[in-house]
């Protein structure tokens, strides 16, 4: 079984620059995380899509993150405009159904550098 | 909202026992444990459910207290595979789920 694909793996703006993640869950999987992981901290969620419907965007800065989950499959998640403090790795995570018993499969990560 | 776990970072050499502890300020209906090796994307260990339950896996296990809103995860005679950073994972209302602050686990010959 194919594990869950990101694109690009490592990624380098400048700040004020836009920049977009790719993910490509594990097939089947309804639900599709989006975290940010700064280093040494653990990582944080930013929005949670069911199918192509968003259960949390709580901790979305939503003045510059957006993400969209077309067709409920793939996902991509936009920064605009990078600040410095976005320098993390992005991870994305699929879950067959979703909600409190389901185990999290973590892609590969993104890591973003911005200078 | 993030749980905070204890201790922050530990070291043991192989064959000792570990407890990493995750404590939440609100009401819990999960808890997850997952582990993060340098560099790598964090792999599931394991999920416990309200009601107290303990699981296992392998060497590896972990309660949970609703009551106190806490989980514990065990680590008995530790390997050096089991070396990395372990977060617990609090899912707080069935939708929003949080990752702890982490504990660095070193484990040395």
């Amino acid at each position: 079984e194919a594990g869950v694909a990101q694109s690009p793996r490592y990624k380098i703006i400048e700040k004020r620059q836009s920049v977009a993640f790719w993910c490509n869950p594990i097939s089947g999987h309804a639900t599709l995380y989006w975290y940010q992981q700064i280093l040494g901290q653990g990582p944080k969620l930013l929005i949670q899509f069911q199918n192509n419907g968003v259960v949390d965007d709580s901790q979305l800065p939503k003045d510059r993150f957006s993400a969209e989950r077309l067709k409920g499959v793939d996902s991509t998640l936009k920064i605009q405009p990078a600040k410095l403090e976005d320098s993390a790795v992005y991870l994305c995570a699929s879950s067959l159904v979703g909600g409190n018993q389901e185990t999290q499969y973590f892609g590969p990560g993104t890591r973003l550098l911005v200078l | 909202q993030q749980p905070v776990q204890s201790p922050q970072a530990v070291i043991l050499r192989e064959g000792e026992d570990a407890v990493i502890n995750c404590s939440s300020s609100k009401a819990l209906y999960s808890v997850h444990w997952y582990r993060q090796k340098h560099g790598e994307a964090p792999v599931f260990l394991m999920i416990l459910l309200k009601g107290g339950e303990q699981k296992g896996h392998e060497k590896i296990s972990a309660s949970f207290n609703e009551k106190k809103q806490q989980s514990s995860l065990y680590l008995t005679a530790s390997q050096l595979s089991y070396s990395g950073t372990y977060f617990c994972g609090t899912d707080l209302t069935g939708n929003q789920f949080y990752f702890g602050t982490g504990t660095s686990l070193t484990v040395i010959p």
